[in-house]
């Protein structure tokens, strides 16, 4: 059974850096083709993607957030971090990790519960 | 980057056809994904690669996708399927993953 979990602080200040864990299980992060994506949603907004890592270790950002973010894994304890920098009360919001299994053509097949994230001081 | 644009609402009678577009430059090039998110849950998964259904997702579900529109159909549409819709593609020059602004679908 695959699952994605979201864990990190509820609430942040402005310009703190936030980490946020995705544990998932039923699944190896060095399986060939499998990739984690960070996403993220603001209240009443739209889904936007923040961040990928592949089974090899490659990395893409939003280009408009690359300098602020970094994402790495842990695979031994099957995890996936997303760190965030200098976080702003816009950047509120659900934030999930996704999986893709294969290459585009797959989709975010499973997903994370979400976690939510509120900045403010 | 690429833009892919959604209505911003559908609204359909139970059991009538629901159809959602998702507009971009040549996005039938493009493989299209769909998503459902209900309120309070994380999206799920319900077309993938333009017209292929994930296991469990109801032959109700069906994707087209050519030109510069793609489209995700919703046929006897049931209360259950009130939800926002949301497509991603993805972007291969700058491997990004876009999504849609995504459609609220209301059943009336």
């Amino acid at each position: 059974q695959v699952t994605l979990k979201e864990s990190g602080p509820v609430l942040v200040k402005p310009t703190e850096t936030l980490t946020l864990t995705c544990t998932v299980s039923g699944f190896s992060l060095s399986d060939a083709s499998v990739g984690v994506s960070w996403i993220r949603q603001s209240p009443g907004k739209a889904l936007e993607w923040l961040a990928h890592i592949s089974s090899n270790d490659e990395k893409s950002y939003r280009t408009s957030l690359k300098s602020r973010l970094t994402i790495s894994k842990d695979t031994s304890n099957s995890q996936v971090v997303l760190v965030m920098t200098n976080m702003d009360p816009v950047d509120t919001g659900a934030y999930y990790c996704a999986r893709i299994s294969g290459d585009y053509r797959t989709g975010f097949d499973y997903w994370g519960q979400g976690t939510l994230v509120t900045v403010s001081s | 980057s690429y833009v892919v644009t959604q209505p911003p609402s559908v609204s359909v009678a139970p059991g009538q056809t629901a159809r959602i577009t998702c507009g971009g430059d040549n996005i039938g090039s493009e493989s299209v994904h769909w998503y459902q998110q209900k309120p309070g849950q994380a999206p799920m998964l319900v077309v993938y690669d333009d017209s292929d259904r994930p296991s469990g997702i109801p032959e109700r579900f069906s994707g087209s996708n050519s030109g510069n529109t793609a489209t995700l159909t919703i046929s006897r549409v049931e209360a259950e399927d009130e939800a926002d819709y949301y497509c991603q593609v993805w972007e291969s020059s700058s491997d990004h993953y876009v999504f849609g602004p995504g459609t609220k679908v209301t059943v009336l």
